[in-house]
């Protein structure tokens, strides 16, 4: 079956710095998605990507549709101590079935 | 406008009972999609309903079921509980777009259910 491998597993940042985290999987996808989870709450979608190469994005956030449709990136500039939750990556097979990568735990210090 | 609500938020159940959890989904949306996500994992997909009918499954067993009401509502049903089926149940709401289509998943904030 899919595997979705999200890296690193955890990250400790300084309030300001960039964040970079990507997802590789072993099957293409034909969707791309990111989302973040907080304690207590649901995933909440951030970006959608549906064509390969394809780079969008969502004010600080930018995350990019890999060629090979294997693979994504998500990137944050300039984080704030509100960014801190766990990243998501999701592969899309039929619509909605989702595939979530094993996800990116990220702490911001102030 | 209401978002994906779910109940109940919590509930304890023993092993070998039987459980059954609420969704109703995102105003406007016809399609409501199940989830379980185990401790310090993403979320696996279960199943999805659409027009009151299982229109795709993930890799769970039949003791997993659902329901989708008239007015789109949802219910996910766990027979024979084990203490593997402990876990937050995510329900997701979209609606069709067109095809086979729908616009991204809107996720409710999940019921956690505890088997001991």
């Amino acid at each position: 079956g899919q595997q979705l491998n999200q890296s690193p597993q955890s990250m400790f940042i300084q309030e300001g710095e960039d964040v970079s985290m990507n997802c590789t999987s072993s099957s293409i996808f034909n969707t791309w998605l990111w989302y973040k989870q907080e304690p207590g709450e649901g995933p909440v979608l951030l970006i959608a990507l549906y064509k390969a190469g394809e780079l969008t994005s969502n004010g600080r956030l930018t995350a990019q549709f890999g060629i090979t449709r294997k693979d994504s990136f998500l990137n944050i500039s300039a984080s704030i101590p509100s960014d801190v939750g766990i990243y998501f990556c999701a592969g899309e097979t039929g619509a909605n079935n989702l595939f979530f990568g094993t996800g990116t735990r990220l702490t911001v210090i102030p | 406008d209401a978002g994906v609500t779910q109940s109940p938020t919590h509930l304890i159940k023993t092993r070998g009972q039987q459980v059954t959890l609420r969704c109703s989904p995102k105003s406007g949306h016809d399609t409501v999609s199940w989830y379980q996500q185990a401790l310090g994992q993403g979320p696996q997909f279960i199943f999805q309903y659409y027009e009151e009918e299982e229109r795709q499954r993930g890799n769970f067993p039949d003791r997993f079921s659902g329901h989708q009401f008239p007015n789109y509502s949802s219910e996910l049903n766990v027979n024979a509980l084990l203490l593997g089926d402990s876990a937050l149940y995510l329900c997701a709401s979209s609606r069709v777009t067109g095809g086979s289509y729908n616009s991204p998943l809107h996720f409710g904030n999940g019921t956690r259910l505890t088997v001991t």
